[in-house]
C-alpha cells in the first residue's frame, strides 16, 4: 500500500487568490491523480500527473485554472487559481496500486 | 453521462443485519471495480475489488458480487455495525494503473 499525505490539510481563502496543494507520497509512483469532491458530491477526476510530461486533464477542467507540477516520482501540486466560492471543495490527491487506488487524507478548501 | 451509478443515495439497516449496496456501470471496458468507505473528514478508505474476470469476492465482513451481463455490482456487509456507518463509493477502472471513475455514494447509517 501506499501512504500519502498532503499540505494542507485545510484553508479559508479569499477570492481571486490562489492556493497551492502539496502531495507526498512514500514510494516512487508513476502516475498520480487530483480529485475534487464538492460539498454532496461524488468525487470527480481533474486531471492526471504524470511525471516528466504536462498533466492530462478531463474534460472540464484546464490547465490556467488547475496548474498541476510533478517534479519527482514522489510528490505532486495542485494549484488552484483564480478562486471563487464554487472551488470550495476537498481536493484528494491519489496514486493506483494493483487494481486499487489510494487517496490521501485531502485538503478542505473554503473560498470566501 | 454517468457511467457510474449508485441509486440509492441513502441506506438504513439495523446492527448485525446484512447491508447490501448496488452499483450498476454502463461501460462495458471496465476492468475492474471497486469500493471505498468515507467519513466526512477523511480521504476515501479502500475497502475491496473485482476483477472483471471474477463474480465473486470475499474479505471478511465484505462481499462484493459481479454481474458483468446485467453491468450490475453489489457490496454485502455481514454482519454490519455502527461503525461501518459511512458514505460508501463504487468505482471502476478500465485496467491496473488507470484512471478511477466513482460512483455518486451511498450514505449507510447502522442502526444500534
Amino acid at each position: 500500500s501506499a501512504v500519502i499525505s498532503q499540505k494542507p490539510s485545510r484553508d479559508i481563502c479569499q477570492r481571486g487568490t490562489s492556493l497551492t496543494i502539496q502531495c507526498q507520497v512514500d514510494s516512487q509512483v508513476t502516475m498520480m491523480f487530483w480529485y475534487r469532491q464538492q460539498p454532496g458530491q461524488s468525487l470527480t477526476l481533474i486531471a492526471t500527473a504524470n511525471q516528466g510530461s504536462e498533466a492530462t486533464y478531463e474534460s472540464g477542467f484546464v490547465i490556467d485554472k488547475f496548474p498541476i507540477s510533478r517534479p519527482n516520482l514522489t510528490f505532486s501540486t495542485l494549484t488552484v487559481s483564480n478562486m471563487s466560492p464554487e472551488d470550495s471543495s476537498i481536493y484528494l490527491c491519489s496514486v493506483t496500486g494493483l487494481e486499487t487506488q489510494y487517496f490521501g487524507p485531502g485538503t478542505r478548501l473554503l473560498v470566501l | 453521462d454517468q457511467q457510474v451509478k449508485q441509486n440509492s443515495p441513502s441506506l438504513s439497516v439495523q446492527e448485525g443485519r446484512i447491508s447490501i449496496l448496488n452499483c450498476d456501470y454502463t461501460n462495458s471496458m471496465f476492468d475492474y471495480f471497486l469500493w471505498y468507505k468515507k467519513y466526512p473528514a477523511e480521504g476515501p478508505t479502500f475497502l475491496i475489488s473485482i476483477s472483471s474476470i471474477k463474480d465473486k469476492n470475499e474479505d471478511g465482513r465484505f462481499t462484493v458480487f459481479l454481474n458483468k451481463s446485467a453491468k450490475h455490482l453489489s457490496l454485502h456487509i455481514v454482519p454490519s455495525q455502527p461503525g461501518d456507518s459511512a458514505v460508501y463509493f463504487c468505482a471502476a477502472s478500465g485496467g491496473s494503473y488507470d484512471k478511477v471513475i466513482f460512483g455518486p455514494g451511498t450514505s449507510l447509517s447502522v442502526i444500534p
